[in-house]
């Protein structure tokens, strides 16, 4: 099946630092990528949506200057959490999806922790 | 705007049936899926529904009814390890005409012996 890992799994930064998480489709070229954020007890809320090549589109609310999407190849797409702050604290997830199909494959998540 | 309800949790018992339900608003609508979640894990897919009806797999079955706005998901033989959250999650066609998926809140059922 579609495998999608993410890297790291999780990490602990400091207040004011930016920290880069990746997702990568490993057997299936993903032509869209999709970031998630979900917070304890809470469902997944949708931050943005990329395609391959062209500029993510961000949901309403969701700060593109602080949180860089960049999608430059079909297997790869990473979220830059600039100048973090604690309340960026959460679960991050990515998932994939092939132009042939309509399932979003999830990566296993990054917790990150904002101290 | 985007609107989808699902209890925030159930019980059930070991052994028994249950139905999760979900109703949705959705501006558009491009199907209707069903996900499970572990604490601390990332969602795996268990169902996709985009025409009325029922569809079976195994354990695990999902309705739909699009005039409705509505869908279940029924767990049947449950197991312990059946303890998890259940994400009901709509396709709706975003910017470009890519789908996206909207998530409801996630229903957690506790399996008890």
């Amino acid at each position: 099946g579609a495998v999608v890992s993410q890297h790291p799994s999780w990490v602990i930064c400091k207040s004011g630092t930016s920290v880069k998480i990746e997702c990568r489709s490993l057997d299936f070229q993903a032509t869209t990528m999709f970031w998630y954020r979900q917070f304890p007890k809470q469902s997944l809320m949708l931050m943005a949506t990329s395609n391959e090549g062209s500029k993510a589109t961000y949901e309403q609310g969701v700060e593109k200057d602080k949180f860089l999407i960049n999608h430059a190849s079909l297997t790869l797409s990473t979220l830059t959490v600039t100048s973090a702050h604690p309340e960026d604290s959460s679960f991050y997830i990515c998932s994939a999806r092939s132009r042939s199909s309509y399932e979003q494959y999830f990566g296993p998540g990054t917790r990150l922790t904002v101290t | 705007g985007q609107n989808i309800d699902q209890p925030t949790e159930m019980t059930a018992t070991e052994g028994a049936i249950v139905q999760i339900n979900c109703t949705y608003q959705t501006s558009g609508f491009n199907g209707l899926f069903w996900y499970q979640q572990h604490a601390g894990e990332a969602p795996t897919f268990l169902s996709y529904n985009v025409l009325d009806g029922l569809e079976e797999k195994g354990r695990f079955s999902s309705f739909l009814s699009r005039s409705k706005g509505y869908s279940y998901l029924l767990l049947k033989e449950l197991q312990m390890k059946d303890s998890a959250s259940y994400l009901c999650a709509v396709r709706v066609l975003g910017a470009g005409n890519t789908g996206k998926l909207i998530f409801g809140q996630g229903t957690t059922l506790q399996v008890k012996p």
